[in-house]
Formats: structure tokens, C-alpha cells, sequence
């Protein structure tokens, strides 16, 4: 059973640039959300994706965008990239079990270095 | 403003003893509660979770308690291992609110043989 992947793995880009990273979720999983840690600090919530839509979003500019596919995977994009946007992007997977409140996986994260 | 806080950015033990890493948080409406464990060039793996209606939840090895009117949580871990060297993260969600967890910084735990 394959757990959380993300692609890719490292990435170097210049100021002003876009990017887009990408994560398929747990088998069995709907719903994926995405994080930020900057080094040294803890992971910091960017946005979450059920079906297909966007359904809660962290305090990150519109610069920070998202889509979810129908087979649950998704992508991060982030436009007009600057140094401060240089990060782990974790990818969490989870189900949106009805009275449940279900435990989020963990991909391993792409490391982006904006230059 | 941090909402999930923890105060020490790494603690050292001895392999065998006990480690307690400590989480605080400002938030009353939080009210399920999750550590993580990470290694390095890793994503965050589930530890162990705890909700308001508790104040003590045990697995193995680890033990997590629960004071909400000290907005406070403990991760204890009992004995210490090598392997347990890690960065530790404590995070917190209001239930009603989806599964937006909101994280500590971490505490880096070094397990000593």
C-alpha cells in the first residue's frame, strides 16, 4: 500500500518564477492538504482539497494556489516566487470519515530553494 | 501570535530513562490533540492523538496528557530509545473546524546510548 507521494523531490528556482509540486494521497484517502515549514519551525497550513474544491485555506496569499484531480491527487502552484517562499511543501493525506476526525499522512515533501 | 507552542527546542535523555516534551497552546477552542514524530529528509508520522474528552491517552511507550485548564499537553515517553531521536512536533485542531492543524516549532529529541 503505497503511503503519501510527492514529486519532486528538490527544486531550484529564481525570484519571480512559477512552480508546481504534486501529490498523490494514501490509497483510500479524498481529501489532501498542503504545508509550509520553513526551516526551523513547525509546519504551517497553507490549504485543503475535497472534492475538487478548496474547502479551508491558512493565512497565505493568493499567490498560493491548488487544484484536485478526480482521482484525488493535487497540485501546489506558487506564482511570483520569492526567497522567503524557500521551504519544505509537505502533503498530507486523510478521509473525511463522517464523525470522525481522522489523522492526517505525511508525504516526505519537496524541498524548494528560491534563488 | 503562536497559537501551539513549545518552549524547548531540544531535549537530550538517556537511553532507558523517561522524555517528556511539553506542548502549550492559546487557543480554548482547540480540542484534539496529535504529536508528530519526524527524521530528517522525512514527511511527519502519526504518534499519538488525544481530544478534550480525555486527559490521558496511552500506546505502547508513549503517554499523552491532556490539562485543559492549564491549556497544557505533555508527550511522555517511557523507556527512551535510540531510535526515538527525532524532531518532535505537538499540534492541535478544533473538530469542527476540518483537519486544519496548527503546529508547534518542534522539540529535537536526542536519545544518548
Amino acid at each position: 500500500d503505497a503511503g503519501v507521494t510527492q514529486s519532486p523531490t528538490h527544486l531550484i528556482k529564481t525570484r519571480g518564477q512559477q512552480v508546481t509540486l504534486r501529490c498523490s494521497p494514501k490509497s483510500g484517502h479524498d481529501t489532501v492538504s498542503w504545508y509550509q515549514q520553513a526551516l526551523g519551525q513547525g509546519p504551517q497550513f497553507i490549504f485543503q482539497y475535497y472534492e475538487e474544491e478548496e474547502r479551508q485555506r491558512g493565512n497565505f496569499p493568493d499567490r498560493f494556489s491548488g487544484h484536485q484531480f478526480p482521482n484525488y491527487s493535487s497540485e501546489l502552484n506558487v506564482n511570483a516566487l520569492l526567497l522567503g517562499d524557500s521551504a519544505l511543501y509537505l502533503c498530507a493525506s486523510s478521509s473525511q470519515g463522517r464523525g470522525s476526525l481522522e489523522t492526517q499522512y505525511f508525504g516526505p515533501g519537496t524541498r524548494l530553494l528560491v534563488l | 501570535d503562536q497559537q501551539v507552542k513549545q518552549n524547548s527546542p531540544s531535549l537530550s535523555v538517556q537511553e532507558g530513562r523517561i522524555s517528556i516534551l511539553n506542548c502549550d497552546y492559546t487557543n480554548s477552542m482547540f480540542d484534539y490533540f496529535l504529536w508528530y514524530k519526524k527524521y530528517p529528509a522525512e514527511g511527519p508520522t502519526f504518534l499519538i492523538s488525544i481530544s478534550s474528552i480525555k486527559d490521558k491517552n496511552e500506546d505502547g511507550r508513549f503517554t499523552v496528557f491532556l490539562n485543559k485548564s492549564a491549556k497544557h499537553l505533555s508527550l511522555h515517553i517511557v523507556p527512551s530509545q535510540p531510535g526515538d531521536s527525532a524532531v518532535y512536533f505537538c499540534a492541535a485542531s478544533e473538530y469542527n473546524y476540518g483537519q486544519n492543524f496548527v503546529f508547534g516549532p518542534g522539540t529535537r529529541l536526542s536519545v544518548l546510548p
